[in-house]
């Protein structure tokens, strides 16, 4: 269970042009992703927090028109990159918050999905 | 605020000894704190996690932790080393609002020789 999918694996694009990558959590519902950045050998930054029905909550220094966010489902969350430069070359992973009970707490889990590589010529 | 440090960038041990990866962690309140392991060009998958209750956690793969307040440490370890640990492994600790988000250590890339 808590299997979280994301497509393209890999995706290379001309500089320029916009790329969109999905996160899916595949056996449950999930009303909270999050995107995340990682740079080789690098740890993960936190891009976004991505709530099903809402606006989408970036972190300090995250360009929210360059990096779109829509969680239009409770199973699905994009992030759009538009526009894209070399420099936005990296490895997407999101991440699907599994909640349990009524009362949510910072104790639930993230679920991560595989990740995404991104190469912009 | 919250943070997380990783000693260690790189740990290297032979198949069969002890594994011990070090973190230390910085919170303003009662963390609850995360260990997850990485394979080359995939996801992370949760090894451990200490939320309250019982300080000495145990994971999948053989993997424990174990959380010391006085310490602030959420130390990794495994008695015996096998070949397919080797990986990059990530503390994290959650956020001290309700917000659940993770705030990630350096990363440890461990290297297991025969």
């Amino acid at each position: 269970g808590a299997v979280v999918s994301q497509h393209p694996s890999w995706v290379i694009c001309k500089s320029g042009t916009s790329v969109k990558i999905e996160c899916r959590s595949l056996d449950f519902q999930a009303t909270t992703m999050f995107w995340y950045r990682q740079f080789p050998k690098q740890s993960l930054m936190l891009m976004a927090t991505s709530n099903e029905g809402s606006k989408a909550t970036y972190e300090q220094g995250v360009e929210k028109d360059k990096f779109l966010i829509n969680h239009a489902s409770l199973t699905l969350s994009t992030l759009t990159v538009t526009s894209a430069h070399p420099e936005d070359s990296s490895f997407y992973i999101c991440s699907a918050r599994v909640q349990g009970g009524v009362v949510t707490t910072s104790t639930d889990t993230q679920y991560f999905g595989p990740g995404t590589r991104l190469t912009v010529l | 605020a919250q943070s997380v440090t990783q000693l260690g960038s790189h740990v290297s041990v032979s198949e069969g000894a002890l594994v011990l990866l070090r973190c230390n962690y910085s919170s303003s309140v009662p963390p609850y704190l995360f260990w997850y392991v990485q394979y080359p060009n995939q996801g992370l998958q949760l090894l451990l996690k200490y939320t309250t209750g019982a300080t000495l956690v145990k994971g999948i793969n053989g993997f424990e932790a174990e959380f010391k307040k006085s310490e602030t440490s959420f130390h990794l370890t495994k008695p015996s080393a096998h070949m397919s640990d080797a990986a990059e492994y990530f503390c994290a600790v959650s956020g001290s609002s309700n917000t659940g988000k993770l705030i990630f250590g350096q990363g440890t890339t461990l290297q297991v020789k025969p």
